[in-house]
């Protein structure tokens, strides 16, 4: 296992509801970066934190928004859920997010389903 | 056109069946290359690196040509348990390191 833990497993909302995504990093690493993967299709990247900063974004609205913690532990928020929010998340956690080399090691996921 | 692309598949193999994955890659700024396993409903894992003088692990051979912007996969002997989704990953040099997957090629090994 990675060490990388995401909670809940899965989550069940209705449209327009807001919900918020947990992850913790594996020990000693201090970057975590957020994946949307729709079925049928590969994980896209939302954005990553490093050392509490946001990173770096992807092609994402401003309704995706996180946070990261002094321990690293991250979470996702997503407002005003729409149906193609429906999807698995996946959090990866690194060393030194700016390093093209460092393995990403994902947690579980968290699988949406909004109604 | 997609950053990465990827045949989805399946490929359906016997059991000891030798099967080739390809992948290309729209920007030639694409910096590190990876193939990534996801079994059914669980989170992708790191299979290996790729690199330009090629790498191999076990049965499975990885090879980047990057004049081609191509990247491929060889795995040999297939065992019932190689069937997943192989996920082709590129990372840019964007200061931060951003995966960027292809939608995965599924291999299916049968008896």
């Amino acid at each position: 296992e990675t060490g990388v833990t995401q909670s809940p497993t899965h989550l069940i909302k209705t449209r327009g509801q807001q919900v918020t995504l947990r992850c913790s990093s594996q020990s000693g690493h201090n970057t975590v970066s957020w994946y949307q993967q729709a079925l049928g299709q590969g994980p896209q990247f939302i954005f990553q934190y490093y050392r509490e900063e946001e990173n770096g974004r992807g092609n994402f609205p401003p309704r995706f928004s996180g946070l990261q913690f002094p321990n690293y532990s991250s979470e996702l928020n997503v407002n005003a859920l729409e149906l193609d929010d429906s999807a698995l998340y996946l959090c990866a956690s690194s060393l030194e997010g700016g390093l093209p080399y460092n393995e990403q090691f994902f947690g579980p996921g968290t699988r949406l389903t909004v109604l | 056109r997609k950053e990465v692309e990827q045949d989805p598949g399946p490929f359906n193999v016997p059991e000891g069946a030798t099967v080739a994955f390809n992948c290309t890659y729209s920007n030639s700024a694409s910096q590190s290359f990876f193939w990534y396993r996801q079994d059914c409903r669980k989170e992708p894992k790191l299979l290996m690196s790729v690199y330009s003088s090629g790498n191999e692990d076990g049965r499975f051979t990885a090879q980047l040509n990057r004049a081609s912007q191509y990247i491929s996969l060889l795995i040999r002997d297939s065992k019932l348990s190689d069937s997943a989704t192989y996920l082709c990953v590129v990372t840019l040099n964007t200061g931060f390191q951003k995966l960027v997957f292809g939608t995965g090629t599924r291999l299916l090994v049968s008896p």
